[in-house]
This record gives C-alpha cells, structure tokens and sequence, in this order.
C-alpha cells in the first residue's frame, strides 16, 4: 500500500516555464488537494478536488491549474513559472468530509525552486 | 473565518526534559476538528491525533498528551521526557467545514530542537 505519491521530490525551472507536479493515491479517497509549505507560514491550500471531475480553488490559486479525471490522480500545473513560487508542495488525501473520521494522509512532498 | 495560532515558533530543550507546545485556534462553527502533524528533517507530515470538538476529553499516547480547552480555544501538546528523535516541526491545524469545506487551517508551525 503505497498510499500518496508524488513526483518529481526535487524540481528546478527557469521564469516562465510550465510544468505538472503528479500526485497519486491508492487509498481510493474521494478527497484529495494541494499545499504549499513556506517557512513560517505553514501550510496553504492551493486547489482541492471532492471526487472525479470536481475541483475548487482554496486560498492561494493563482498561478496553479488541477484537474482530477479519476479518484486516484490530481496533478497539479504551474502554467508559467515565477519566484514566488518556490516552495514545498504537499499532496494530500482523505474520506469526504463529513464521512466520519477525517485525517489527511500527505505525500512526501515536491521542493520546487523557479530561478 | 478559521485561525490558528502557534505562539512558540522555536523551543530548544535539553533530552528529559518536558516541553509543551502551544496551540490557539478560531472557529464560529461548533462542530470541528483539530490536529497535530509531525513534520521530522526528512520532510513528511506525520499524523499524530484528531480531536473532535465534542470530546474534551485529554489523550495520552506513550510519552504524548493532548490537553483540550474549549473554554480557552486551546489545543495543547506535552512531550514528556523528550528525546532526540522528537526533534521536529509540529503543526496544529483546524477543519471546521461549511464554507470552508475540506480546508485544514495550519498554524506556522513551532520548531522543536532536543539536544542530547
């Protein structure tokens, strides 16, 4: 039971680059979504999806693209690279909530940095 | 709106010793959970404990405890007799639901350093 997965762990891209960061999960969670981790701001909740087809945005959107076309995957894309977006990118997955207990089981993390 | 505060952003203690991490948190919703995440120097957020806010009731887990206080909108963590390997990052963090559907709310997080 590998339960989340993501690749790359270490990306480098240059300003105005585009790239997915792949997320997957084999825990057959309906809820999954994405975090950035920057120091001393914890974590942030970029985009989340509540099953196949539904995706909404969480606190800081801009920039980042998702799609969820099965329960398992829900890549994440940067459409043009900026500095700002450095930073540690967690994926996540759960029950639905509402769905009795709820915890997010995150992945090991992408350390991404836009030169 | 949810918060989350994390008052402590580095303690340093001494291996044995005993050390308690600081947790505030705002909700308007009366139903809610709260959490405590590991975040060791490899990296991965480590689930530790879910409390529900209908369960005041104080958990021990080996050498962890939790103490919830609705009544003060605290959610504290003790580290009895703390050891080398508990040196960590450790976040607290709310899901309160309703407009804020599947969103955990972090804190900043307290860096904690045992030195043997």
């Amino acid at each position: 039971n590998a339960g989340v997965t993501q690749t790359p762990k270490f990306q480098v891209l240059k300003t105005g680059q585009s790239m997915t960061l792949q997320c997957a999960q084999d825990m057959n969670h309906e809820y999954m979504s994405w975090y950035r981790q920057d120091p001393g701001m914890g974590l942030r909740l970029i985009h989340y999806s509540v099953g196949a087809g539904i995706t909404d945005q969480g606190e800081v959107p801009n920039g980042y693209n998702v799609s969820r076309s099965t329960t398992e995957d829900f890549p994440l894309r940067l459409l043009s690279a900026a500095p700002s977006q450095t930073s540690v990118y967690f994926c996540a997955s759960s029950k639905l909530p509402g769905q009795g207990a709820y915890e997010q089981y995150f992945g090991p993390g992408t350390r991404l940095t836009v030169t | 709106a949810q918060k989350v505060t994390q008052a402590q952003t580095e303690i340093s203690v001494v291996e044995k010793e005993d050390v308690t991490l600081d947790c505030v948190y705002e909700t308007r919703d009366t139903t809610y959970y709260l959490f405590w995440y590991k975040q060791p120097p490899s990296g991965e957020l480590v689930f530790l404990i879910r409390r529900n806010s209908f369960d005041e009731q104080n958990e021990i887990s080996g050498r962890y405890s939790w103490n919830f206080q609705k009544s003060t909108s605290s959610f504290n963590f003790t580290i009895t007799a703390s050891q080398v390997v508990d040196s960590a990052v450790y976040f607290c963090a709310l899901y309160a639901g309703g407009t804020s559907y599947g969103k955990l709310t972090f804190g900043q997080g307290t860096i904690l350093t045992v030195h043997p």
